[in-house]
């Protein structure tokens, strides 16, 4: 099993360009998230998902959208993207029945937008 | 108030010592705690969940005080390989059921030779 991957590994955008980051799981985990994590701010939820077809905002949405046509992954759009959304992603998944709550990680992404 | 504060150490420590992080959290209602692991430049690991009576998982002993709402993490015979930022984890089910999982900015203990 690959887990959690996460593409593109490293990304450089200019203000006001966008993109689309994608997370993909082979786990068949039900639950999928988002987090952005910067210094001294730790990991804060950006989206979440609960199932194919549901998404819900999360600490830090404004900026940012989701989808999950697919159980197996969860995409992150930047509709106009910001020096303030400079940040490495990660995207995470579990089980929703698991009583440990494990949440499994990607590799992350690395964004710069200048 | 922070929801989940962690000293940010850094933590410098001698191989083979004995080292204790804490944390704490705000929320009372808060219901499950977990220890991840964070490498340098990589993805956070689980390390283990923290009960209420208190567990042990080799080296490592995790505690919670539910009076004085922290947990704590400690480790024993400090190895090379412990060097990592070691990230709280709180969870709150909220009114809808869904559980809100809360990061600590984390704790890095730096272990040397």
């Amino acid at each position: 099993n690959a887990g959690v991957t996460q593409t593109p590994k490293f990304r450089v955008l200019k203000t006001g360009q966008s993109m689309t980051l994608l997370c993909a799981q082979d786990m068949n985990h039900e639950y999928m998230y988002w987090y952005r994590q910067d210094p001294g701010m730790g990991l804060r939820l950006i989206h979440y998902s609960v199932g194919e077809g549901t998404t819900a905002k999360g600490e830090v949405p404004d900026g940012y959208n989701v989808s999950r046509l697919k159980k197996q992954n969860f995409l992150l759009g930047l509709e106009s993207a910001a020096p303030s959304q400079t940040s490495v992603y990660f995207c995470a998944s579990r089980f929703r029945q698991d009583s440990s709550y494990e949440q499994y990680f990607g590799p992350g992404t690395r964004l710069t937008v200048t | 108030r922070k929801e989940v504060e962690q000293d940010p150490g850094p933590f410098n420590v001698p191989e083979g010592a004995t080292v204790a992080f804490n944390c704490t959290y705000s929320n009372s209602a808060s219901q499950s705690f977990f220890w991840y692991r964070q490498d340098c430049r990589k993805e956070p690991k689980l390390l283990m969940s923290v009960y209420s009576s208190g567990n042990e998982d080799g080296r490592f002993t995790a505690q919670l005080n539910r009076a004085s709402q922290y947990i704590s993490l400690l480790i024993r015979d400090s190895k090379l390989s412990d060097s990592a930022t070691y990230l709280c984890v709180v969870n709150i089910r909220n009114s809808g059921g869904y559980q809100k999982v809360t990061f600590g900015t984390g704790t890095k203990l730096q272990v040397i030779p």
